[in-house]
C-alpha cells in the first residue's frame, strides 16, 4: 500500500514564526503536492513538485515556499506564519502515470 | 481554480439503503477519482477510471466513467454507518508530468440507524 505521512497532526504556532510542514512517501513517485483545505473553499494546491529540486506554484502559492531535496520528501515552508495561515494541509503523492494522487493524513495548523 | 459540479452536497440517509451522486464538468477529463474524507483526516482513494464508459466496483461501491468524459458517478449499496464522510470527485485532464486535480464540490453523507 502507498503511504504518504505527514510530520504532525496538529501544529499550533504564532504570527511570525518560521514553519516546516513535512512530507515523505514511500512509492518512489515522481510527483508530489501540497494542499491547504478550508470550509467552504475546498482543496487548493499550493504547490507541486514533478522531481527533486523542481517545483511549480499551484493556485495559492503567497506565502508560502517549497523544498524538494530528496525524492521522497516534500516540504512547505510558512516563512512567517499569519493567522490567515490557519488551515488544514494536505501533502499528497502520484506516480507519473496514470496519475492519481494519494494523501497524507493531514496537518491541523493553528496560527495564533 | 476550476471546480467540478458534485450533487447532492448532502444526503440524509439510513442504515442499509443504497446511494448515488455525481460529478459532471464543462470540460473532458482522461480519468476520474473518487476519494472519501472522514472528518479531521485526508481523503483516501477509493475507485480509479481510466476509460470511457468503464464501470469498476470495490466492494459496495461502484464507480463509473461517463461516456462524453465529462462526466462520473458513484454508487454506494446498503450503506452502513461507517460510510458517513464527505465524498470527493476528481479529474484528471492528462496523465503524465505535473498533472494537476480538479476536484468536486463533495456530498456530505450522513447515515441514520
Amino acid at each position: 500500500d502507498v503511504k504518504v505521512t505527514q510530520s504532525s497532526r496538529y501544529l499550533v504556532k504564532r504570527t511570525g514564526e518560521k514553519v516546516f510542514l513535512e512530507c515523505v512517501q514511500d512509492m518512489d513517485h515522481e510527483n508530489m503536492f501540497w494542499y491547504r483545505q478550508d470550509p467552504g473553499l475546498g482543496l487548493r494546491l499550493i504547490y507541486f513538485s514533478y522531481d527533486v529540486k523542481m517545483k511549480e506554484k499551484g493556485d495559492i502559492p503567497e506565502g508560502y515556499s517549497v523544498s524538494r531535496e530528496k525524492k521522497e520528501r516534500f516540504s512547505l515552508i510558512l516563512e512567517s506564519a499569519s493567522t490567515n495561515q490557519t488551515s488544514m494541509y494536505l501533502c499528497a503523492s502520484s506516480p507519473l502515470s496514470p496519475g492519481q494522487q494519494f494523501f497524507g493524513p493531514g496537518t491541523r495548523l493553528t496560527v495564533l | 481554480g476550476q471546480q467540478l459540479n458534485q450533487s447532492p452536497q448532502s444526503m440524509f440517509i439510513q442504515e442499509g439503503e443504497d446511494v448515488s451522486m455525481n460529478c459532471t464538468s464543462s470540460s473532458i477529463f482522461n480519468t476520474w477519482l473518487w476519494y472519501k474524507q472522514d472528518p479531521g483526516e485526508g481523503p483516501v482513494l477509493l475507485i480509479a477510471l481510466y476509460k470511457a464508459g468503464e464501470l469498476t466496483s470495490n466492494g459496495r461501491l461502484t464507480a463509473q466513467f461517463g461516456i462524453t468524459r465529462k462526466d462520473s458517478f458513484l454508487n454506494i449499496s446498503a450503506s452502513i454507518p461507517s460510510d458517513v464522510g464527505i465524498y470527493f470527485c476528481a479529474g484528471l485532464p492528462r496523465a503524465g508530468t505535473a498533472s494537476k486535480l480538479t476536484f468536486g464540490t463533495g456530498t456530505r453523507l450522513q447515515v441514520t440507524l
